[in-house]
C-alpha cells in the first residue's frame, strides 16, 4: 500500500524566509505527485503536481517542488514566504493506473511579520 | 460553474441519528470522492466512485454509505451517527481516476459534529 509522510507537523516563518517542506512516499512503481494546499477556513486547492517530464515543477504562487524518485520524495519549496502563505499544505500522491489520492498528515505553516 | 458543491455546510446531530451528506460537480467528471479531515491525520478516503454505478471502499468506509445517485452528484450516509464521526467532510472529482495525474477538485467541505 502507498503512503505518504509529512516531516514536519508545523513550521513557523518570518516573512522573507525560504521554505522547504519534506514529502516522502512509499511505492516502487510511477506515481503521480501532488501538493495542495488549504488556506484557513478554505477548500484543498491543488499548488502543482508532477506526473511525468522534468522533474522540477513549478506551480502557483511561486512554490515548485522537485521529484528525486531515487529517494522517493516531494518537496515543496518557496524563496521568499508571505504572510499569506499561511496554511496548511498536504502532500499526495497515487500510482499510475491506480486510484485513489493517498494524503499525508498535512504540515501547518504559519508566517509572521 | 459551480466545480463541487456541498450541502450542508454545518450540522449537528446526536448520537444514533442519521444524515445524508450531499456532493454535486458540473464539471461532466466520472471520478467523485468523500473524504474526512481530522486533526493531525490528514485526509482520509471513505469512499469513492470511479464513474457512475460504481463505488468502492477507501481507508475508513466503516459506518458509511454512499450512492451514486448520477454522473453528477455523489451522497454519503451516515445510518447511526457517532462522536467518533465528528469531522469535516470533504467531496471532490476528477476527470478520470486511471492515475494519469487528474487533479482532484475539493468542495468547501462539511462540519459535522456528532454529540
Amino acid at each position: 500500500a502507498q503512503s505518504v509522510s509529512q516531516h514536519n507537523h508545523h513550521v513557523i516563518l518570518s516573512e522573507a524566509a525560504s521554505l522547504e517542506l519534506g514529502c516522502n512516499y512509499s511505492y516502487g512503481g510511477t506515481v503521480n505527485l501532488f501538493w495542495y494546499v488549504q488556506y484557513p477556513g478554505q477548500h484543498l486547492q491543488l499548488l502543482l503536481k508532477y506526473f511525468s517530464g522534468d522533474p522540477l515543477v513549478k506551480g502557483i504562487k511561486g512554490f515548485e517542488a522537485e521529484f528525486i524518485k531515487s529517494k522517493f520524495s516531494f518537496n515543496l519549496r518557496k524563496p521568499s514566504v508571505q504572510w499569506s502563505d499561511t496554511a496548511e499544505y498536504f502532500c499526495a500522491v497515487n500510482a499510475y493506473g491506480n486510484t485513489p489520492l493517498v494524503f499525508g498528515k498535512g504540515t501547518r505553516l504559519s508566517v509572521i511579520a | 460553474n459551480a466545480g463541487v458543491t456541498q450541502t450542508p455546510k454545518f450540522q449537528v446531530l446526536k448520537t444514533g441519528q442519521s444524515m445524508t451528506l450531499q456532493c454535486a460537480q458540473d464539471m461532466n467528471h466520472n471520478s467523485m470522492y468523500w473524504y474526512r479531515q481530522d486533526p493531525g491525520m490528514g485526509l482520509r478516503l471513505i469512499y469513492y466512485s470511479a464513474s457512475e454505478g460504481t463505488t468502492d471502499k477507501g481507508e475508513v468506509p466503516n459506518g458509511y454509505n454512499v450512492s451514486r445517485l448520477n454522473k453528477r452528484e455523489f451522497s454519503l450516509r451516515l445510518e447511526s451517527a457517532a462522536p467518533s464521526q465528528t469531522s469535516v467532510y470533504f467531496c471532490a472529482s476528477s476527470e478520470d481516476s486511471r492515475g494519469s495525474g487528474e487533479t482532484q477538485y475539493f468542495g468547501p467541505g462539511t462540519r459535522l459534529l456528532v454529540l
